[in-house]
């Protein structure tokens, strides 16, 4: 079935690059998402990329595709305290609409 | 409206009783789909509606679950004799048409206490 794998926790310095990576298992997702959850909060969609596309820029954020290893990135640019918060890779596989979430990165900015 | 809302914010039961959890999705959404997250993990799928029928229940964990949207907007997730595992997070979403490419809006929650 599907799964999407990704590691629990980041700690980064405030104004530090946050590289936040994700694993995924059905090659015919058409669609990968990045979703922000802050405590109290629902998910917030971030970003998402075509499988077609190798990388996604959208003002600090950077996401970037290897299908091949189908391994999936969510970069931060200059990151910041309001950063802080759990983020989850998602995927749509092949003709379903339901996301499949991974288990989300908590990540915390050391000010 | 202007966003997903969720009825309530919090619900406390006891083990084995019944609950409603209700969800108002963005007006003119014809998909709304649910999901349960429990502590530590992601949201799971659990039902998927386009308009008022269910077109995808596959992630309902037992028939002690079902929803239902009988005019094509507003649903509610109803749990029959709740148990301790129950506790978790329920998490609605709204999109405008049900298809992959497009966004899911999530609403805030429901936080389900079963003790």
């Amino acid at each position: 079935g599907e799964d999407v794998e990704q590691s629990l926790f980041l700690s980064v310095r405030e104004g530090d690059s946050s590289v936040i990576n994700c694993t995924y298992t059905d090659s015919s997702s058409t669609y990968l998402y990045w979703y922000k959850q802050e405590p109290g909060a629902g998910l917030q969609l971030l970003t998402y990329i075509f499988s077609n596309m190798d990388m996604k820029q959208d003002q600090r954020l950077t996401v970037l595709l290897n299908k091949k290893d189908k391994h999936l990135s969510l970069r931060i640019a200059d990151t910041q305290t309001g950063d802080s918060a759990i983020y989850f890779c998602a995927e749509v596989p092949s003709g379903n609409t339901p996301l499949v979430f991974g288990k989300g990165t908590r990540l915390s900015v050391i000010a | 409206g202007a966003g997903v809302s969720q009825t309530p914010s919090n619900k406390v039961t006891e083990k084995g009783k019944y609950v409603e959890l209700r969800c108002d999705p963005i007006s003119g959404h014809t998909a709304l789909y649910w999901y349960r997250q429990s502590l530590g993990q992601g949201p799971e799928f659990l039902i998927y509606f386009q308009g008022t029928g269910a077109a995808d229940d596959s992630g309902l964990p037992n028939d002690r679950f079902f929803a239902v949207r009988p005019e094509g907007s507003v649903s509610t997730l109803k749990i029959q004799r709740t148990e301790r595992g129950d506790s978790a997070v329920y998490l609605c979403a709204s999109s405008p048409y049900g298809q992959g490419q497009e966004t899911q809006y999530f609403g805030p929650g429901t936080r389900l206490l079963v003790l």
